[in-house]
């Protein structure tokens, strides 16, 4: 299976952007994701990048894509405290996702 | 169709008990997933069906824990001879055999074991 490894933390100022790292050992990974989880809720699938692309946009959210290091990156702009959640980065081969510990982003004022 | 349904949200149980957890994918879904997720840690999977047949199951799904889904639309697991190590959040997902690039989850179950 897959290891994804993240960064636990990361303390933001409103207003600025939030990046969160991760990094993960299978190479035959065909999509990464990011996915948002609120104090006791489910997971909020956020945004997904296929293995062969370096970069996706999507509104306020940013992934690139390093293979060559097997790192994934978030970049969140222009953060908002309802930014403040977990952030768990997931790789997925065939069908199952392999998912990080999580990255508890705290937004604050 | 509102998204993936979880039943209950929340459950306390004692230790030896059984416990049956619900999930009602998204109506089109023929995938279904479980994961657990324990505090502090990301959700590990457990197993998942396409249709009825069950593909797969994660050696952390042990002899007590049973899933099913018989006409392949709802699922159900469920625990016997509950543990303390049993407590956790109970994540179902679903998505499409044809596309499933995008998995939805519910909201999870939460089970506490007393």
């Amino acid at each position: 299976g897959e290891d994804v490894e993240q960064s636990l933390f990361l303390s933001v100022r409103e207003g600025d952007s939030s990046v969160i790292n991760c990094t993960y050992t299978d190479s035959s990974s065909t999509y990464l994701y990011w996915y948002k989880q609120e104090p006791g809720a489910g997971l909020q699938l956020l945004t997904y990048i296929f293995s062969n692309m370096d970069m996706k946009q999507d509104q306020r959210l940013t992934v690139l894509l390093n293979k060559k290091d097997k790192h994934l990156s978030l970049r969140i702009a222009d953060t908002q405290t309802g930014d403040s959640a977990i952030y768990f980065c997931a790789g997925r081969g065939d069908y199952k996702l392999s998912f990080g510990a999580g990255t508890t982003v705290t937004v604050r004022a | 169709d509102t998204g993936v349904s979880q039943n209950p949200r929340h459950k306390i149980t004692k230790r030896g008990q059984n416990v049956t957890f619900r999930c009602d994918p998204i109506s089109e879904h023929n995938r279904l997933y479980w994961y657990r997720q324990t505090l502090g840690q990301g959700p590990e999977f457990l197993t998942y069906f396409q249709n009825e047949a069950q593909l797969e199951k994660s050696r952390l799904l042990s002899d007590r824990f049973s899933a099913e889904r018989p006409k392949g639309s709802f699922s159900t697991l469920e625990i016997q001879r509950t543990e303390q190590g049993d407590s956790a959040m109970y994540l179902c997902a679903s998505t499409l055999a044809a596309d499933d690039t995008e998995a939805f989850f519910g909201q999870g179950t939460r089970l506490t074991v007393v």
